[in-house]
């Protein structure tokens, strides 16, 4: 079974700019979560979405947004880059029924803003 | 809200000695506990996972881990490292209304010297 694909796995931009990552879920799996992974603040919760429903959402301002297609592939978008949106964004997948399933992470899109 | 301490940043071990990453959390609610490892360049990988019933857990790559709930820790354990455990461990906690938001330690990095 073909693991949680992320793409692209490295992209540059500038200040100012806006990107769109994307998350390729394991199939059958409904829930997909979204992380930003930073040395100085580690990893935080961005949001999460199950059946095109956002479910729950972390402290980031509105510029961070995601969406869920009908077969759970989901993206994140990040509006008006800042140098400190720098970081290694991660998804992860689970079943989504139930919270006590456990979360299967991709190996993540490494952000770099200049 | 829930929190998560991984008390140390960094463990130096030797080869086949046996190592302890230390994790407490603290949550108002029953929670779920999972070990993720992550490797460099490379995303997140479930290690093992406490959902219920026996508080000592196995998982994978020969590693446990105990939950304590007096303690509120869930402390990994391996009884004997090799250089291929060098890597980078979280301990991560989710409640039962999370709606897939791990809450994560802020990480220790396991260094095994040969």
């Amino acid at each position: 079974k073909a693991g949680v694909t992320q793409t692209p796995r490295y992209l540059i931009k500038t200040r100012g700019q806006q990107v769109t990552l994307s998350c390729s879920p394991i199939s059958g799996h409904r829930s997909v979560s979204w992380y930003q992974q930073t040395p100085g603040q580690g990893l935080q919760f961005l949001f999460e979405y199950f059946s095109e429903t956002q479910r729950n959402k972390g402290n980031f301002p509105g510029r961070f947004s995601g969406r869920q297609f009908s077969n759970s592939r989901s993206e994140m978008n990040v509006s008006t880059l800042e140098l400190g949106d720098s970081a290694l964004y991660l998804c992860a997948s689970s079943l989504g029924d139930r919270d006590s399933q456990p979360q299967h992470f991709g190996d993540g899109t490494r952000l770099s803003i200049l | 809200a829930q929190s998560v301490t991984q008390l140390d940043s960094q463990v130096p071990v030797f080869e086949e000695a046996p190592v302890e990453l230390r994790c407490n959390y603290s949550s108002s609610v029953s929670v779920y506990l999972f070990w993720y490892v992550q490797y460099p360049n490379q995303g997140l990988q479930l290690l093992l996972k406490y959902l219920s019933g026996s508080t000592l857990v196995k998982g994978i790559n020969g590693f446990e881990a105990e939950f304590n709930k007096s303690q509120t820790s869930f402390h990994l354990r391996k009884p004997s490292v090799h250089i291929s455990d060098t890597a980078e461990y979280f301990c991560a906690v989710l409640s039962g209304t999370s709606y897939g938001k791990l809450t994560f330690g802020q990480g220790t990095i396991l260094t095994v010297h040969p």
